[in-house]
């Protein structure tokens, strides 16, 4: 039981270039978010899934993509990278709800800069 | 204003004080609060909700609401090292809601 995981740890992009954040989880978890984490910027909610085929937008959505077509994986595609978009990616995953309740479960992160 | 307001620190306390790390919000809305306790380089781990105004108690760690004043507490009792860790509180207004995060206060327990 891996519980949740992202690849890869690090990242390094050049401006314009595009590639995918991934995430698996395999607790059958329903509800799966993306977060950023930037410095004296808390954490900040990308996209997010209530279950496979659904998808919404959080609080910081733009030049981020999400698809969901299993329960267990959750990328998240950046199109265009750009310098704003440095920061730490987290995953995360509650059984059902947004995780106000139910205990929130975070990957370790993907730490990307983008030159 | 922002939504949830927190004091980044960093907080630096001898071993076995007892710690006060806090919140204040402007959304009336806010009915949960969460406090999420991450180590250096992990992901946030949930440490205790709380459902409207009062107290609510776990081993050490006590967190308190007064939504009368839009404040919310996390207190530590009898502080360890291994309790050295950003602290981010988080609210939101329903069970279905998203959840609004704090910036976190870096805790540092001194030995």
């Amino acid at each position: 039981n891996a519980g949740v995981t992202q690849t890869p740890k690090f990242q390094v992009l050049k401006t314009g270039q595009s590639m995918t954040l991934q995430c698996a989880q395999d607790m059958n978890h329903e509800y799966m978010s993306w977060y950023r984490q930037d410095p004296g910027m808390g954490l900040r909610l990308i996209h997010y899934s209530v279950g496979a085929g659904i998808t919404d937008q959080g609080e910081v959505p733009n030049g981020y993509n999400v698809s969901r077509s299993t329960t267990e994986d959750f990328p998240l595609r950046l199109l265009s990278a750009a310098p704003s978009q440095t920061s730490v990616y987290f995953c995360a995953t509650t059984p059902s709800g947004t995780g106000v309740t139910d205990t929130q479960y975070f990957g370790p992160g993907t730490r990307l800069t983008v030159l | 204003q922002k939504e949830v307001e927190q004091d980044p620190g960093p907080l630096s306390v001898p071993e076995g004080a007892i710690v006060s790390l806090n919140c204040t919000y402007s959304n009336s809305a806010f009915q949960y609060f969460m406090w999420y306790r991450q180590y250096s380089r992990k992901g946030p781990e949930l440490l205790m909700y709380t459902y409207s105004s009062g107290n609510k108690e776990d081993g050490r760690f006590t967190a308190q609401v007064d939504k009368s004043s839009k404040y919310i507490s996390l207190f530590i009792r009898d502080s360890q090292p291994s309790d050295s860790a950003t602290y981010l509180c988080a609210m939101s207004g329903d069970l279905d809601d998203k959840i609004i995060f704090g910036k976190g206060t870096r805790l540092h327990i001194l030995p």
